[in-house]
Parts: structure tokens; sequence; C-alpha cells
């Protein structure tokens, strides 16, 4: 079944060590994205990317990392620069058309820094 | 993109239908409405879109006013997997630049349905 990936679903790590997120798609959408969710709040933008090879920061792209060498992969790097990782990651992918298309999303990776 | 105003939480019992309401006075033309639902814990499901003509499909009905300011979402027999957290968000047709990535999910409503 076609469907994008997250990995892994839960995830711990020490504070100041970097932590790579995991986000696959076999949708052969074009279009990726990662959010950031806090408790009780809505989704806010990390990055995105419409083709491979690129990306855009989002809204609170400070101490993240991506990369998009794969159509399929969009792994997200938290960096020992962000000031509060803990929280719950999400990635979605959509088509990219001049039709209305929704995006699909993954089931998430909580991240918990110690 | 517009923002989108909704209630913080509602109730409904199972069986009935669950009407969600979503505020976007400043919507422009081009602009859709979107639903999506996430289970907690879970990652957001998309339900169902439009932009000025009332929608249908297996999940929901959606309901736009005729200025376009205001909508609502119907789940027409809620059953207790519907609890979740309702997001309304409005997003411009085309498709270029950071449209999706420009969406404000805000924080939703909060929909507990109980037996």
């Amino acid at each position: 079944d076609g469907g994008i990936t997250q990995s892994p679903k839960y995830l711990f790590r020490k504070e100041g060590q970097n932590v790579t997120l995991s986000c696959e798609q076999n949708l052969n959408h074009d279009a990726m994205y990662w959010y950031r969710q806090d408790p009780g709040q809505g989704l806010r933008l990390i990055y995105y990317s419409q083709i491979v090879n690129d990306f855009q920061k989002g809204d609170i792209a400070e101490g993240y990392s991506v990369s998009r060498e794969k159509k399929e992969s969009f792994p997200l790097t938290v960096t020992s620069a962000q000031k509060n990782p803990t929280a719950f990651y999400l990635c979605a992918s959509r088509l990219q058309s001049l039709m209305n298309t929704e995006a699909f999303f993954g089931q998430g990776t909580r991240l918990t820094v110690v | 993109d517009a923002k989108t105003t909704q209630p913080p939480s509602m109730d409904c019992a199972e069986g009935r239908a669950a009407n969600l309401p979503c505020n976007h006075s400043t919507i422009s033309g081009n602009e859709y409405v979107y639903w999506y639902r996430q289970i907690h814990s879970q990652g957001p499901q998309y339900i169902i879109h439009g932009l000025k003509n009332n929608e249908t499909n297996e999940m929901a009905s959606l309901i736009i006013t005729e200025d376009r300011k205001s909508s609502t979402l119907i789940l027409p027999h809620a059953t207790l997997r519907d609890t979740a957290v309702y997001y309304c968000i409005v997003r411009v047709f085309q498709d270029r630049g950071s449209t999706l990535g420009r969406l404000y999910f805000g924080r939703g409503t909060q929909l507990t349905v109980w037996p």
C-alpha cells in the first residue's frame, strides 16, 4: 500500500546530541513537509521541499536541517542548536499539480530530549 | 492565507450529527476551505475541502455560507472513533510557491463523542 512512513515513533536523546528523524513516502509526491506540534498547539512548519535537491525554510527552521536527495525521502535533523527540541514531529507529502490536492501525513515521531 | 477561528471544544452524542463551525472572515476569492482531523498522537487526516459549493463525501459534508466567511463541517452520524481535534484551514488554489507550507492549522476544535 502507498503511504508515508515516519520512524521511529518514539525517540529519546540526550541534550546536546543531534538526532535525525526519518520520513519516507512511496506516493510519488513531489512536495514534502516537516511540522512540529507542541501540546495543545497547532502545527508549525519547519521546512518544506517541492523538488529533489531543493528545500525552503518554514516558520521555525532555526536549529533544524533537512536534505532532499531522493524524491521519496526527506529526513529532518534536530541539532543541538534547537533550544526546545522535545515535541511531536509530523511529516507530510503532497502531489504538486494545478488541481487542489490534499496532504498526507505520517504518524509522527515523538522526540524527547533529556 | 486567511486565518480561521474555531471553538476550542464541542461534544456530541454517539449517533447524532456533529456540526463543527469555522469562521474565516478574511478569506480571499481563490482560497479553498480544508478540514483535517487529528486523533491523539497520530498524523492529521484529510476530511474534505471546498471553494463555495457545498461538498459531501463518505466521511462528512461541508457547508460554506454564501459570503464564504464561515463554514460548517457535518459528521452526520458521529461515532466514538470520530473523537479527535478538527482543524479548519484555508489555502490558496494555485500550487505555486509555498501555499501548503503557509497553512495555518491553529488549535482546532476538540470534538468528544460520548456514548
